[in-house]
């Protein structure tokens, strides 16, 4: 079945340093890709999305590209602030699954002053 | 706009006592409604979705159940809840009948802790 892998956390950077949280999917067809974030203690929050190939998704600084050719939707910025610390999730929305997403396992950010 | 809200935001129960935590959207008609737990440390595991009044889909067997008595209401239910059922419960809505390239939209959860 469809799945999704993330990379293992705690994550854990100073600011101003770059990060990538590798993700990377099994699929059948062509889904759509989502990254979200979750700060402590609250819900989640949409931070992009690509639904289709070669698509950049870019929000608050962070980008992904969805890469159909290594199944891959890898989250990066270029300048990780305080701020940015939270879990981060990838997720695909699968075609004809009635908009159900499918999560990674989630990686923990923490940024350091 | 559209605004989904949960209820309670934290809650404590014995082994055994019932549960009901509620989930409402404004702003949207027939939404598809989604539940999810989230262990600790853990991923998000989809509960329940629906996609209409009455209409529920179960993905995996538990303890717990659902009900959609309203088109823009979804409610999280047990009987008599165990350890196991510890957790943080999100409901999730998004745009009725559209194409799996639409997010889903999270409300703020709920903490439940078993004793």
């Amino acid at each position: 079945g469809d799945s999704v892998t993330q990379m293992e956390g705690p994550v854990t950077l100073s600011e101003e340093a770059f990060l990538t949280i590798n993700c990377t999917y099994t699929a059948t067809g062509y889904p759509s890709l989502f990254w979200y974030v979750q700060y402590p203690g609250e819900g989640l929050q949409l931070l992009l999305k690509a639904t289709k190939a070669d698509d950049k998704g870019s929000n608050k600084g962070f980008e992904a590209t969805y890469r159909k050719e290594t199944t891959s939707f890898h989250l990066e910025k270029g300048s990780v602030q305080v701020s940015d610390s939270a879990v981060y999730f990838c997720a695909l929305s699968a075609y004809n699954q009635g908009g159900k997403l499918i999560f990674g396992q989630g990686t923990e950010l923490s940024v350091k002053p | 706009s559209q605004t989904i809200h949960q209820w309670p935001a934290t809650l404590v129960q014995p082994v055994g006592s019932p549960l009901s935590l509620e989930c409402t959207v404004e702003g949207t008609s027939n939404p598809n409604l989604y539940w999810y737990r989230q262990a600790a440390g853990r991923g998000l595991q989809l509960l329940f979705y629906s996609v209409g009044i009455g209409q529920i889909s179960s993905e995996v067997p538990q303890n717990l159940s659902a009900s959609r008595p309203q088109d823009r209401q979804f409610i999280l239910s047990s009987k008599k809840l165990l350890l196991s059922d510890s957790g943080f419960y999100l409901c999730a809505w998004r745009g009725a009948g559209s194409t799996s390239n639409q997010p889903q939209h999270f409300g703020d959860g709920t903490r439940l802790s078993i004793l």
